[in-house]
């Protein structure tokens, strides 16, 4: 299956820390798409990265795509509290539908 | 712009009994998506809309689930007759056809007991 699987499955760090989270997946995609949840609540987009680019910014994310490796990473800096949700990677194949993997649980502490 | 709004935000009923979900997707979207999110877990597509047309529902557990997109915008989510195991969380998205970002609703939070 094409479903992303997030790695670690949990992670809790400082504020102000770097987090790091990784999605691998199996077959070939059109994109790949990166969404938080906090607590009790819906998923929000946090950003796409299409199968021809390597890096893509978007204030304090980084995502980056190794279609080779069927990988990706989504780093968030300087973390804060409020950073503090659920992460998954969702990536979309040819057939148009997101497969979500069981996601990253990240813990900022004050 | 309003969001992904859904209805009701939780609700608890005994098994066996029906239980109905509506969603309202933002104005102008035609794709509607219904996910089932389990405790731990992300969410799993049930069934995917474009316009009033149900383009996939090869998730949906037909015996017991049905779902309808009257009119191409508001779509009810259904469960007749509920199951233990259906307690869950049901989520609604939605997205400009073609666009590959969706927008999702809070969520109905479902206790079966």
């Amino acid at each position: 299956s094409q479903q992303g699987e997030e790695d670690p499955q949990a992670l809790s760090i400082q504020e102000g820390e770097n987090a790091t989270m990784n999605c691998s997946y199996k077959t070939s995609i059109n994109n790949l798409q990166w969404y938080r949840q906090n607590s009790g609540r819906g998923l929000v987009h946090l950003i796409l990265i299409r199968s021809n680019e390597r890096e893509k910014h978007s204030g304090r994310l980084r995502v980056t795509l190794d279609t080779s490796k069927k990988s990706s990473s989504l780093l968030i800096t300087a973390s804060r509290a409020a950073d503090t949700a659920s992460y998954f990677c969702a990536p979309r194949g040819s057939q148009g539908n997101l497969i979500f993997g069981k996601g990253t649980k990240l813990s900022v502490k004050p | 712009e309003a969001g992904v709004v859904q209805s009701p935000r939780y609700k608890i009923i005994e098994k066996k009994q029906p239980v109905a979900f509506w969603c309202n997707p933002i104005s102008g979207h035609n794709t509607l998506y219904w996910y089932l999110q389990n405790l731990g877990q992300g969410p799993e597509l049930l069934i995917r809309y474009e316009n009033e047309e149900a383009v996939d529902d090869s998730q949906l557990p037909k015996d017991r689930f049905s779902a309808e997109r009257l009119k191409g915008v508001d779509s009810t989510l259904k469960i007749q007759p509920a199951e233990l195991g259906d307690s869950a969380v049901y989520l609604c998205a939605s997205s400009f056809q073609g666009q590959e970002t969706q927008y999702f609703g809070p969520g109905t939070r479902l206790l079966v007991l």
